[in-house]
């Protein structure tokens, strides 16, 4: 069956321009995670959605960072005046509960470089 | 809160060598952890995982890991490596809910002919 998908899976923007990364689960998943991975770095926790709604977004650099999901499906990370450190590999994910005895799928990621 | 060090930003060995990746957990709670791959230009697919039944974990591609709690350690090994185990390889523990996973920095493997 289908994976975790996300486009593009290469993005590159120019300083100061907007830019939206897009996850699709896969089908039945109610749970959603964003990831960020900078070069040599590990993977750094941004934002999960249950549902629809995302309790906690303390975990998004700044508030030019945003998300939403919609009908429990699709989402979308939306980077405002991007900047250069905005630059890295992002990855969503994807699992049937937020419970950590179930297995999280991950999508191959979108590869932001801003100029 | 809880965090994870793996030792070894780079580790290299001779293909049919011992693959030994270090992990130390920090966790207030039972943890579980987690051994994920990262191929290249790819996501991450799980390897393994400890959730408090059997200490000896047993994963995919021959693959193994065993929670020593006294140690606070959860290091994977594979007995002989393969060419195609070069990859990143992320060690993460979490309280029992995927939104408090925290991974760590990777090591990556490369393996010699």
């Amino acid at each position: 069956g289908a994976g975790v998908s996300q486009s593009p899976s290469n993005k590159v923007t120019e300083k100061g321009k907007d830019v939206e990364l897009r996850c699709d689960p896969i089908s039945g998943h109610t749970a959603l995670y964003w990831y960020r991975q900078s070069l040599g770095q590990g993977l750094e926790f941004l934002i999960y959605f249950q549902g629809n709604s995302a309790p906690d977004k303390s975990g998004l650099p700044s508030d030019r960072f945003s998300a939403e999901r919609t009908g429990g499906s699709v989402s979308t990370l939306t980077i405002q005046r991007t900047q250069q450190e905005d630059s890295a590999v992002y990855l969503c994910a994807s699992s049937l509960g937020l419970a950590a005895s179930y297995e999280q799928f991950f999508g191959p990621g979108t590869r932001l470089t801003v100029l | 809160a809880q965090s994870v060090t793996q030792l070894g930003s780079h580790v290299s060995v001779s293909e049919g060598a011992l693959v030994l990746l270090r992990c130390n957990y920090s966790s207030s709670v039972p943890p579980y952890l987690f051994w994920y791959v990262q191929y290249p230009n790819q996501g991450l697919q799980l390897l393994l995982k400890y959730t408090s039944a059997a200490t000896l974990v047993k994963g995919i591609n021959g693959f193994e890991a065993e929670f020593k709690k006294s140690e606070t350690s959860f290091h994977l090994t594979k007995p002989s490596a393969h060419m195609s185990d070069a990859a990143e390889y992320f060690c993460a523990v979490s309280e029992g809910m995927f939104n408090d996973m925290r991974f760590g920095a990777g090591t990556r493997l490369t393996v010699k002919p």
